[in-house]
């Protein structure tokens, strides 16, 4: 256990459905990340979160649209998704993002939702 | 952030060390080497990290040369539990930068 939870581990959803994806850490940190890991692909950041503010978004289009309400807990919402965005989307916390600082915090992942869009 | 280049497979005897090689010969001087592995249906898992000095944790060891271009992780004593993807990665800022990475399988 990794302290980092992902709801649900797997989805199956057809092109029209619109499902979210829960990510749940209990690490006490303040920076939250979405990857998409497809098959035969390495893994690829979407979205980063600091202190509930997104700071970053990877050219990610915009049928996947993530929320964070607070610093533990981070969701993906997917609508009209595309067989293509099947993939495994994991989910990891950091301590806090300071670039001035030059140090870079370790990420925890949590197990990840197997997608597949029919 | 600099390219690492990593064998794509290498297999294991139980109990005998892995010695897992890493190069990244385009790295500057404030980039970090760290070492993640992911078992098969799993996140990621954070293993070691170093800048110069070799490193030693409870799961491995890191061995950085002198000039920086390459670096070998070190599982001691492998385990069957420790057949995983690996992936070494240099980071110069938040981001962790994932390539294809060393598949290990550790054989009994």
């Amino acid at each position: 256990e990794t302290g980092v939870t992902q709801t649900p581990r797997h989805l199956v959803m057809g092109m029209t459905n619109k499902k979210s994806l829960k990510c749940e850490q209990h690490l006490g940190h303040n920076a939250m990340y979405w990857y998409k890991q497809s098959a035969k692909k390495p893994l690829e950041l979407m979205f980063v979160y600091n202190f509930k503010e997104q700071t970053e978004n990877n050219s990610v289009p915009s049928r996947f649209s993530p929320e964070c309400p607070n610093s533990s807990h981070l969701f993906l919402h997917l609508h009209t998704l595309q067989p293509e965005d099947s993939a495994l989307y994991l989910c990891a916390s950091s301590r806090e993002i300071r670039p001035a600082s030059g140090t870079y915090n370790e990420q925890f992942f949590g197990p990840g939702t197997r997608l597949t869009v029919l | 952030d600099a390219k690492t280049t990593q064998p794509p497979s290498m297999d294991c005897a139980e109990g005998r060390a892995a010695n897992l090689p890493c190069n990244h010969s385009t790295i500057s001087g404030n980039e970090y080497v760290y070492w993640y592995r992911q078992i098969h249906s799993q996140g990621p898992q954070y293993i070691i990290h170093g800048l110069k000095n070799n490193e030693t944790n409870e799961m491995a060891s890191l061995i950085i040369t002198e000039d920086r271009k390459s670096s070998t992780l070190i599982l001691p004593h492998a385990t069957l539990r420790d057949t995983a993807v690996y992936y070494c990665i240099v980071r110069g800022h938040y981001k962790l930068s994932f390539g294809a990475g060393t598949t290990v399988t550790v054989r009994a």
